[in-house]
């Protein structure tokens, strides 16, 4: 089955600064990877994805980038601010049976602390 | 995307008990989920919730402990049974977007703690 690794663990950066997190997985029949923000006490909030016909999607701050070859894919924030504290979450998944449904498998998690 | 609600919110049981959470959407969709998320953990898949019919269980998963209901197309409840203290987590509803384009969207979570 899918295994999703996700790195580093815990990153701390200056306002302003980049954040950049990065993610590995293993099946290659993966296409389809979201990115999850889970503040404290609240439920991951889905804030960015990207598809495997796509290299990079960009919203606003945020970017995602992905290297099918590689089978990883990063998260960027630009212009970090301390409402960006949080832990972020990536996952993998397939649709094996072309049904619209994607099983998830997660990272484990990256803590982001933002300093004034 | 759909608003999701649980109940309760969190809840402290005794070992031995059951609880059951509820996950309310105020529209319908075709998939629910239910998820783990153990205490500075990670996110698990549960099951998934099939409307009319039985929970599909992922590996390591069971219906004796984890029974599941969808009785319609915006309810599901989950239920942790014969709890122990290894239970304490938090679970978490999930459900896709209409859009069949494979978003995700969670409830809140229910923080639950067992002594």
């Amino acid at each position: 089955g899918e295994n999703v690794e996700q790195h580093p663990s815990t990153l701390s950066v200056q306002e302003g600064d980049s954040a950049v997190i990065k993610c590995t997985y293993s099946d290659s029949a993966s296409n389809y990877f979201p990115w999850y923000k889970q503040e404290l006490g609240k439920g991951p909030q889905l804030i960015i994805d990207i598809r495997s016909n796509v290299g990079e999607k960009k919203d606003q701050r945020i970017a995602v980038t992905l290297n099918k070859t590689a089978k990883h894919f990063s998260l960027h924030i630009t212009e970090t601010q301390p409402e960006d504290s949080a832990v972020y979450f990536c996952a993998a998944s397939t649709d094996p049976l072309n049904t619209g449904f994607q099983k998830l498998v997660f990272g484990t998690g990256t803590r982001l602390l933002v300093s004034p | 995307s759909a608003v999701i609600s649980q109940k309760p919110s969190r809840d402290i049981c005794q070992r031995g008990t059951s609880l059951t959470i509820q996950c309310q959407v105020d529209s319908q969709v075709t998939m629910m989920f239910w998820y783990r998320q153990q205490p500075g953990q990670s996110l698990t898949l549960i099951a998934t919730a099939n409307q009319g019919s039985e929970a599909t269980y992922e590996s390591g998963f069971v219906i004796d402990k984890f029974p599941i209901s969808r009785p319609n197309l915006t309810f599901s409840t989950l239920t942790v049974s014969n709890m122990s203290p290894e239970d304490s987590s938090i679970y978490l509803c999930s459900v896709d977007s209409t859009s069949l384009l494979g978003e995700q969207f969670f409830g809140p979570g229910t923080r639950l703690t067992v002594l």
